[in-house]
């Protein structure tokens, strides 16, 4: 079965600090490589995301590093905040329709 | 703008039951999906649908049924409850295609199945 795994499954960082979560996928076919961010009770939503044709993506603090050769690619979020705390997931499709994603990590940010 | 509505917010089930979940959204979206979510095991796709009359199985379909009759609403029906559906389930949609691959979620419905 076609897995993205991603780690670690929890993360504790001080206010200020970055955050670095990870995700690994087996099939080169993948040409999507989103991060999904959910706060409890709620559905996630998109944050960032990536194709392959690009080794790095930038959006304020989140950035997406991502390398091809190794089939691993990275959250990076720069001056973590409390507001920040919540779970990530990072996945990945061959197209738009059928999305494998990760387990997730549950971020806290402390104050 | 409501997005993706998903009703019910809360189920109880006995094992055996049958129940559907409704899941309907206003944009107009052509691609639209079931997920369950599961500690420690993230998303997984149970069922999509890429348009009215068209649909398929994804990670882990059996005991879910699915239909698409108008572009607006995708519900997904458990025919005979089990324990092992306990779960968070999420619809989620999109306009599909390349570029158009944003997943829209919905706020989940938690069930539990007794």
């Amino acid at each position: 079965q076609q897995q993205v795994k991603q780690s670690p499954q929890s993360l504790i960082v001080q206010k200020g600090g970055i955050s670095i979560i990870n995700c690994a996928y087996e099939n080169t076919a993948f040409d999507y490589f989103p991060w999904y961010q959910q706060f409890p009770g709620k559905g996630p939503a998109l944050l960032i995301a990536i194709r392959p044709d690009v080794s790095e993506k930038k959006e304020g603090r989140f950035t997406i590093s991502f390398n091809k050769s190794a089939k691993q690619f990275s959250l990076h979020i720069m001056d973590s905040q409390p507001g920040d705390s919540a779970t990530y997931f990072c996945a990945a499709s061959k197209g738009a329709y059928k999305y494998i994603f990760g387990t997730g990590t549950r971020l806290k940010v402390l104050a | 703008n409501a997005g993706v509505t998903q009703t019910p917010k809360f189920q109880v089930l006995k094992t055996g039951q049958s129940m559907t979940l409704q899941c309907a959204q206003d944009m107009n979206h052509e691609y639209m999906s079931w997920y369950r979510q599961d500690p420690g095991m993230g998303l997984r796709l149970i069922h999509y649908s890429v348009g009215a009359g068209i649909t398929d199985q994804g990670e882990v379909p059996n005991g879910y049924n699915v239909s698409r009759s108008t572009t607006e609403d995708f519900p997904l029906r458990l025919l005979s409850a089990a324990p092992s559906q306990t779960s968070v389930y999420f619809c989620a949609s999109s306009y599909g295609g390349t570029a158009n691959e944003k997943l829209f979620f919905g706020s989940g419905t938690q069930l539990s199945v007794l």
